[in-house]
């Protein structure tokens, strides 16, 4: 089955620089959405992209789309300590249930 | 409302004992799911259900049975516990089939 793969696996920035973290994808998608997921926590929502749409924004997350690399991108813009966690994105098959990509643990430092 | 809770939050077992995780959810949503995450895994779907009284099968099924007698509740079933089932296990639930999951907060497991 497809999964998403993020990129980096890993990302460390200071305080108040924007993060950037990727995931790809293999097959055709009706939609993909982005978690967060704080240490020992469950996941959140962060933001949902239908395969129409090239971007979307929420707060200071900027989610983009492009179904024809089959890659999205997630920006956190201002970046706060409280951002450092995990981040997934999940992809929505047609025929498959939603499946989620091994995350990018974001470290905001001080 | 509570969202969806998790119970028990850490669990520990011994190989060959059995248990039961319950998932409650309060909103009322068609579609819940079992996840286990394991480092450098990400999140595998165990078992779903798409309404009460129906179960299916994900990913990783093995070792695992489920019931979702009622509506809000979705319980994950361990009927001999083994090593390799220490995870996290997540339930989360949505209201359509791809709309956004609602996780709760997760349980614990080690088996030793």
């Amino acid at each position: 089955s497809q999964q998403g793969e993020e990129d980096p696996q890993a990302l460390s920035i200071q305080e108040g620089e924007n993060a950037t973290m990727n995931c790809s994808y293999k097959t055709s998608i009706n939609n993909l959405q982005w978690y967060r997921q704080n240490s020992g926590r469950g996941l959140v929502h962060l933001i949902l992209i239908r395969s129409n749409e090239r971007e979307k924004h929420s707060g200071r997350l900027r989610v983009t789309l492009d179904t024809s690399k089959k890659s999205s991108s997630l920006l956190i813009t201002a970046s706060r300590a409280a951002d450092t966690a995990s981040y997934f994105c999940a992809t929505d098959a047609r025929d498959d249930k939603i499946i989620f990509g091994k995350g990018t643990r974001l470290h905001i430092l001080p | 409302n509570a969202g969806v809770t998790q119970t028990p939050k850490f669990r520990v077992l011994k190989t060959g004992q059995s248990m039961t995780l319950l998932c409650a959810q309060d909103m009322n949503h068609e579609y819940m799911y079992w996840y286990r995450q394991d480092p450098g895994m990400g999140l595998r779907l165990i078992h779903y259900s798409v309404g009460e009284g129906t179960t299916a099968k994900g990913e990783v099924p093995d070792g695992y049975n489920v019931s979702r007698l009622k509506k809000q509740n979705f319980l994950l079933g361990l009927e001999s516990a083994a090593p390799s089932q220490t995870s996290v296990y997540f339930c989360a639930s949505s209201y359509g089939d791809h709309n956004e999951q609602f996780f709760g907060p997760g349980t614990r497991l080690t088996v030793l």
